[in-house]
Order: structure tokens, then C-alpha cells, then sequence
């Protein structure tokens, strides 16, 4: 079967702890991206990655951090200096053309939901 | 900078009502996505639609993205419980197009 999983599903954290989120995927994917979801919102771009050892800021990377050492693997750090990191984290793949290529859907995996005690 | 709005934000309705969500871009976009989230769930791609004008459907659901390429609407005609769950436009970002911007959806909500 071929997806996105993502784990944990659901993650506390103290504050001021670092706590990484996995996200793997097995469709052979060159995009990946992480976005954030807060309750009644849409999705917010955090880093994206179109190649392997090579990713980008997305609109809200302060106090994030990613890798991007496997094709199929783009694990999420939330670090301490995420001020607000309560939220729902969504991984996603595409196939990647060319930056002037059409748009592929993206493929989106369960997600994992941060709460900060 | 670039935007993508999505109206309503919420809709209530009875089962078997019809509902329509409108989608508007600051920007001409070369084409527009839809997705669906399930309460609880991840988005899930509906459809994409590329030409000026143009429409598609998927049994009760009726997609159309304007004649400028700056809007588009989803509509679902009768409603059932299961349409419930949010539904995202999105369109390739100016900057990058392997990149989307989303709207910010529109959750309905179906009395049965």
C-alpha cells in the first residue's frame, strides 16, 4: 500500500523541550512539505523540499527545523523557540516537475497533533 | 502578497439542501485544487481544474473555475452526511508553482 505515514499521532510536550515528528512516505515522491493547521484554519506552508539534501522556508519556519536525507523522509523538529506550537502538523507529497511544471495534487498524511503542557 | 479567500466560512444546512463555497485569488492562477477534510481527518485531493471556463463534476459535486482563472466555486447539490467535513482551494504559489497556497476553507456542517 502506498502513502504518507506520519508519527505520533498525538504528542505532549513540556515547554521548552525539542520533539521531532516523523513523516515517511513510499510513493516515490520528490516534494514533501509540513504545514500547520490551527483549530478552524487553513493549512500553513512551514518548509517544503523538492530534492533530497535540499529544502526551503515556507511562510512560517521560525522555530522549526527539518532534514531531508532520504528520499522518502522529511522528519519536523519543533524546537523550544516555537513560541505557539499547539497545533495539528500535516505532511504531504508530490511529484516535483520542475518549478515550471503544472501543479501535482499533493498527498497528505494523518497528521499529528502537538500539545504543549 | 499573493491570496487565496474562501467564503463562507462555515454552513449549516439540512440534509438534502444544496451548498456552494466560492473560492477568489488575488492572482490569475494556471490552476486551482479542491480538497476535503473529514472532522479529525487530513485533506484529501478532490480535483484540479486548468481551463479558463471550466467545469467538472463528481456525481453530486460541481466544480468550476471562472473565465479570468481568479475564482471558482465547489457545489454540492443535496447534501448528505457524509459531504460533512471542510472544504480548501488551493492555487500554485507566484513564487513557485510545485508550492500551494490554500484558502482558508469552508466547514459545513449537514443537520440529518
Amino acid at each position: 500500500d502506498g502513502g504518507i505515514t506520519q508519527s505520533p499521532k498525538y504528542l505532549f510536550r513540556k515547554e521548552g523541550q525539542n520533539v521531532t515528528l516523523s513523516c515517511e512516505q513510499n510513493l516515490n515522491h520528490d516534494a514533501m512539505y509540513w504545514y500547520r493547521q490551527d483549530p478552524g484554519q487553513g493549512l500553513r506552508l512551514i518548509y517544503y523540499s523538492q530534492i533530497v539534501n535540499d529544502f526551503q522556508k515556507g511562510d512560517i519556519a521560525e522555530g522549526y527545523s527539518v532534514s531531508r536525507e532520504k528520499k522518502e523522509s522529511f522528519p519536523l523538529t519543533v524546537t523550544s523557540a516555537q513560541k505557539n506550537p499547539t497545533a495539528f502538523y500535516l505532511c504531504a507529497s508530490s511529484i516535483y516537475r520542475g518549478a515550471g511544471a503544472s501543479h501535482n495534487e499533493q498527498f497528505f498524511g494523518p497528521g499529528t497533533r502537538l500539545t504543549v503542557l | 502578497g499573493q491570496q487565496v479567500m474562501q467564503i463562507p466560512q462555515y454552513q449549516h444546512v439540512q440534509e438534502g439542501e444544496d451548498f456552494t463555497t466560492y473560492c477568489n485569488s488575488s492572482t490569475t492562477l494556471s490552476n486551482i485544487q479542491w480538497y476535503k477534510q473529514r472532522p479529525g481527518g487530513h485533506p484529501v485531493f478532490l480535483i484540479q481544474l486548468v481551463k479558463s471556463g471550466e467545469v467538472k463534476k463528481q456525481k453530486r459535486l460541481t466544480f468550476q473555475f471562472g473565465e479570468a482563472k481568479k475564482n471558482s466555486s465547489l457545489h454540492i447539490t443535496a447534501t448528505q452526511t457524509t459531504d460533512v467535513g471542510t472544504y480548501f482551494c488551493a492555487g500554485p504559489r507566484m513564487d513557485s508553482s510545485y508550492k500551494l497556497i490554500f484558502g482558508s476553507g469552508t466547514r459545513l456542517l449537514v443537520r440529518p
